[in-house]
């Protein structure tokens, strides 16, 4: 089954305690990033990889780290959380820049830093 | 930010009716798509229509698109309760990147 998977689905912990989410994907898409999601404001996109050892920012980099060492993994990396990065993240994938359009997404990491 | 909004915020019809929802974007698009997000959970795609294109249908939806009017519209025909969920509209703009802006959704509730 052609998925986007993420780890883990909920996380409580403290401010500054470094922390991963992990995604991966099945269906050997090139482009993956990762949102946000905060009441009233939507998703906004925190990184974007275009392809293996190829990342970038999006809208709201500030606090977050990535990484794709391989096409399927695209962690997502909090090395000092803080409560105004309690929210709901979800990893997603696409086929390739200029190819299909549609974003297939995880079922999302609900994450709670105290 | 090319945000969009979606209008009405929120929306409560009676099962079998139609649902309408709208959408408005501020900048030049590639296309637009349209998720849908059951409570809490990952957004599934819907439909995508290109800037080019006016209407485009699919099963029980239909997408319209006035890139003169920057907006756009998602109509569910003969609604069921699962349809109950929250809808978002999603431009698409620029190469390379083309990250998804996404407006701040339309919560749709059926009433069985």
């Amino acid at each position: 089954e052609a998925q986007v998977t993420q780890n883990p689905r909920y996380l409580i912990t403290v401010t500054g305690k470094k922390l991963t989410v992990t995604c991966s994907q099945n269906m050997n898409h090139e482009y993956m990033s990762w949102y946000r999601q905060d009441p009233g404001l939507g998703l906004r996109q925190i990184y974007y990889s275009m392809n293996v050892e190829v990342t970038d920012k999006g809208d709201v980099p500030e606090g977050y780290k990535v990484s794709r060492k391989e096409k399927r993994n695209f962690p997502l990396i909090l090395e000092s959380p803080s409560p105004n990065q309690t929210s709901l993240y979800f990893c997603a994938s696409r086929d390739r820049p200029g190819g299909s359009y549609e974003q297939y997404f995880g079922p999302g990491t609900r994450l709670t830093v105290t | 930010s090319q945000q969009g909004e979606e209008d009405p915020q929120a929306l409560s019809i009676q099962e079998g009716e139609n649902a309408t929802m709208n959408c408005s974007y501020k900048t030049s698009i590639n296309n637009l798509q349209w998720y849908r997000q059951n409570s809490g959970r990952g957004l599934v795609h819907l439909i995508l229509i290109r800037s080019n294109e006016r209407e485009k249908h699919s099963g029980r939806l239909r997408v319209t698109l006035d890139t003169s009017k920057k907006s756009s519209s998602l109509l569910i025909t003969a609604s069921r309760a699962a349809d109950t969920a929250s809808y978002f509209c999603a431009t698409v703009y620029g190469f390379g990147n083309e990250k998804l802006t996404f407006g701040t959704g339309t919560r749709l509730t059926i009433i069985p």
